[in-house]
């Protein structure tokens, strides 16, 4: 089945430095989220992306669609020990009426105070 | 606005007894909904997903069958539990048809002893 490539797996930064991270495909999506989870709760969306090309800003984060479809990247800005948890990227592939999601494994981030 | 809920939120249950979580969302119809388990804090692995009531596919194989009884409720149930089946388990619903993304309940935890 298809795989998604997420890295790094886990990060440990200083509060107030920039991070980065990414996820490539050996297939195309037609739409590239990046969810965060807390621990002991269910992922939630930060930012859905939807054309290729697209850049698109939450605040803080910043991600944007690879132009080739395949690969997706989250920059977070300034960071704060309340940006500790597991960011996914997902991709999904529209067609039938179910549009399932391929996951990332994850990257765990540690914020130091 | 639409809301996801799911219960119970910690579960633990001896090997061979029965399982019944319960999703139920709310401020939308005709939704996909989906079951999802998560292993060990990091990847997501779909194990059901709906499109309509009483419409339901299988992912994987496993001990695992989920229903649909109503358009808003999602239901995810084992005759005979397994130690294997432990792990946190999460609903998501999307607006049927679209590219609109997947959002999470908090989900359950489920401890097999």
């Amino acid at each position: 089945g298809q795989q998604l490539n997420q890295s790094p797996q886990s990060m440990f930064i200083q509060e107030g430095e920039d991070v980065s991270m990414n996820c490539t495909s050996s297939s195309i999506f037609n739409t590239w989220l990046w969810y965060k989870q807390d621990p002991g709760e269910g992922p939630v969306l930060l930012i859905a992306l939807y054309k290729a090309g697209e850049l698109t800003s939450n605040g803080r984060l910043t991600a944007q669609f690879g132009i080739t479809r395949k690969d997706s990247f989250l920059n977070i800005s300034a960071s704060i020990p309340s940006d500790v948890g597991i960011y996914f990227c997902a991709g999904q592939r529209s067609g039938g009426s179910n549009y399932k999601l391929t996951f990332g494994k994850g990257t765990l981030l540690t914020v130091n105070p | 606005s639409q809301t996801i809920h799911q219960w119970p939120a910690t579960l633990v249950q001896p090997v061979g007894s029965p399982l019944s979580l319960e999703c139920t969302v709310e401020g939308t119809s005709n939704p996909n909904l989906y079951w999802y388990r998560q292993a060990a804090g990091r990847g997501l692995q779909l194990l059901f997903y709906s499109v309509g009531i009483g419409q339901i596919s299988s992912e994987v194989p496993q001990n695992l069958s989920a229903s649909r009884p109503q358009d808003r409720q999602f239901i995810l149930s084992s005759k005979k539990l397994l130690l294997s089946d432990s792990g946190f388990y999460l609903c998501a619903w999307s607006v049927w048809g679209s590219n609109q993304p997947q959002h999470f309940g908090d989900g359950t935890r489920l401890s097999i002893l």
